[in-house]
């Protein structure tokens, strides 16, 4: 099983400052990853798929890069509504796995 | 609009089965995969395992593998998923989500708002 790894566990950034969250993952994925924004009691939401392909709807100041076993998703300039969860998520080998998170908070 | 209705929270016993349904709407219902995950309290995301609505075969993580059952109802666009010999660390809120592509591995854009399960005496 591949294990992906994020860090930091929790970010604090003040709103309009630029976020860089990472993920790692134990073995290449190639470009097969996904990221996810979580808020209080709600659904993940899909971001970014195959490692940088902004999903339908998503604003441009999220961005992904990466491959193999590093990737990078950059909040460029945070808003209020960014403030959540963010997990990443390896689709290159069964089992799919997450990393643990990250949490994006107000500073 | 393409959703994904779950089934209301759900008290269950220990030892007992608990069954989640998913009802499908605004697309083609047999062409993407339907993954189910859970996340138990303050906790990440745990993949449990998948389903395809075309052809009804299902593929279980190694952990729920012999207490996982997941299956579909094509004329009503619903999927379920039960699982059984429940403990209190099965605690958890139960998802569905559709797969972005018609392939199994893949990223999921659209999720239900999930099913929350509780495993109390």
């Amino acid at each position: 099983e591949i294990v992906m790894t994020q860090s930091p566990a929790t970010l604090s950034v003040s709103p309009g400052d630029r976020a860089n969250l990472s993920c790692r993952a134990s073995q290449s994925v190639s470009s097969d990853l996904a990221w996810y924004q979580q808020k209080p009691g709600q659904a993940p939401r899909l971001l970014i798929y195959g490692a940088s392909t902004r999903t339908t709807g998503i604003p441009a100041r999220f961005s992904g890069s990466g491959s193999g076993t590093e990737f990078t998703l950059t909040i460029s300039s945070l808003q209020s509504e960014d403030f959540a969860v963010y997990y990443c998520q390896q689709c290159n080998n069964w089992p799919l796995t997450f990393g643990g998170g990250t949490r994006v908070e107000i500073k | 609009q393409v959703q994904l209705v779950q089934s209301g929270a759900e008290v269950k016993k220990p030892g007992a089965s608990v069954k989640v349904s998913c009802k499908a709407s605004g697309y083609i219902f047999t062409v993407y995969y339907i993954h189910w995950l859970r996340q138990a309290p303050g906790q990440g995301l745990e993949l449990m395992g998948w389903i395809n609505p075309n052809s009804g075969g299902t593929k279980y993580t190694q952990k729920f593998q012999g207490r996982v059952t997941m299956t579909r109802d094509t004329s009503i666009t619903t999927a379920y998923m039960e699982l059984s010999g429940l403990r209190s660390d099965d605690t958890a809120v139960y998802y569905c989500a559709k797969t972005l592509t018609g392939y199994d591995d893949d990223g999921f854009d659209i999720w239900g708002r999930g099913t929350m399960v509780t495993v109390s005496s």
